[in-house]
This record gives structure tokens, sequence and C-alpha cells, in this order.
């Protein structure tokens, strides 16, 4: 079974830009969450989707949003990028959310100049 | 969120067992202990996961304290492979009884680093 994948790898974007990040969970996983990970904050939980409703979120601006599709794919959209966004973005899968191993994709690294 | 308490850095012997500490003191009774680690230049990996007793897995043994205040990751024989930072985990949500599934989130501390000596 293929694990969670993410795309684009690796991203230079630009203060004031906004970008789009792709997530295709486990087949049959229903339920994505996203984090950022830097190294000051570390690991920071960023919000839930599950049968593409968002179920939880995380302490973030509104800037950070993000949608599921009906196949469980997700995406994470950051609009007008600060230097501060710099960070790996990571996606991970779980089957229903709840008690469940979350399965982690290998991030995207988002470089903001 | 009930937090953890994790020892910043360890080292281990190659071949030898580690014990990885944590301590949760506000942990709710309804809370699951997670350990996830991750290797470098990779997203984070489930290793082991419990709620009261001891679990044991082909990765990793996880010792809960009788009062549920504290665990311990057990790596049996660590291997280079093994140097990672690992994250101990409380799960926080809340399961809604209609639909059957609650919300899920992961609040990760700053976690250990183990360093695996050859």
């Amino acid at each position: 079974k293929a694990g969670v994948t993410q795309t684009p790898r690796y991203l230079i974007k630009t203060r004031g830009q906004q970008v789009t990040l792709s997530c295709s969970p486990i087949s049959g996983h229903r339920s994505v969450s996203w984090y950022q990970q830097t190294p000051g904050q570390g690991l920071q939980f960023l919000f839930e989707y599950f049968s593409e409703t968002q179920r939880n979120k995380g302490n973030f601006p509104g800037r950070f949003s993000g949608r599921q599709f009906s196949n469980s794919r997700s995406e994470m959209n950051v609009s007008t990028l600060e230097l501060g966004d710099s960070a790996l973005y990571l996606c991970a899968s779980s089957l229903r959310g709840v008690e469940e191993t979350q399965y982690f994709g290998p991030g995207t690294r988002l470089l903001v100049l | 969120d009930a937090k953890t308490t994790q020892p910043n850095s360890m080292e281990s012997n190659e071949e030898e067992p580690v014990h990885l500490p944590c301590n949760h003191s506000t942990i709710s009774g309804t809370d699951y202990i997670h350990w996830y680690r991750q290797l470098p230049s990779q997203g984070p990996e489930y290793v082991i996961h419990g709620l009261t007793s001891n679990v044991n897995n082909r990765m990793a043994s996880l010792a809960i304290a009788e009062d549920r205040k504290s665990s311990t990751l057990i790596l049996h024989r660590a291997t280079l492979r093994d140097a990672a930072v690992y994250y101990c985990i409380l799960r926080g949500g809340v399961t809604t009884l209609f639909s059957g599934a609650g919300s899920y989130q992961l609040t990760f501390g700053k976690g250990t680093k183990l360093s695996v000596i050859p």
C-alpha cells in the first residue's frame, strides 16, 4: 500500500505570495491532518479534515486554510506569505482519526524569501 | 491540552536497551499515551501507544506507571537506525456520539533526541 505523498517536496516563495500544498493520504484513510514544523516552535497542529469537513483547528491565523476533496486528498493554502511561514509542512492520514495511528508524509519544505 | 515533559537528549550504546522517560502529570483519564519518532529528514512515524496497561510491539515496549503520570518507552536493543527524536504525546480530543468519529490532534512537545553510539 502506498504511503502518504506530498507535493511539492520543496518550494521557494516570496513574501506576500500565496502557496498551495497537496497531500494524498493512504488509500482508504478518511482523516487528514496538517502540521507545521519549525526549529523554534517544533511540530504544531494546523487542522484536521474528515470526510471533507474540518473537524479540528489549531491556533494559526486565518491565512492558513485547507480543504479536503471527496477522494480524501487534501490541500493546504497559505495566503500573504510571511518570512515566519518558512517551515516543513507535514501531512498525516488515518482511517478515522480517533485513537488511530497517524501516518505521516515526507513533508513539503517551504522557504519564504 | 495536557503536556508532557521529556529529557532533551539521551545517548545509548548500540545493541543496548534504551529507556526513554516521559512525565505527564496532568493526564486525564481518557488520554492515550502515544509515542512517535522522527528520523532525520523524514516525517514522524508511529512507534506505540497505550492507555493503562503495558504494551509491546515489534518496535518497542511501553511501560505505563500505575498512576499514569509517567511512562517509559523501551527499545530493547538500540541500533543506529533508532537514532531519532522521540516524541511522547497525549491524544486530546472529543468523541462525538452521533457520527462515531471524533476530532483528533497530536500535540507534540520538544521530544528527546536519541543518539546511538556504535
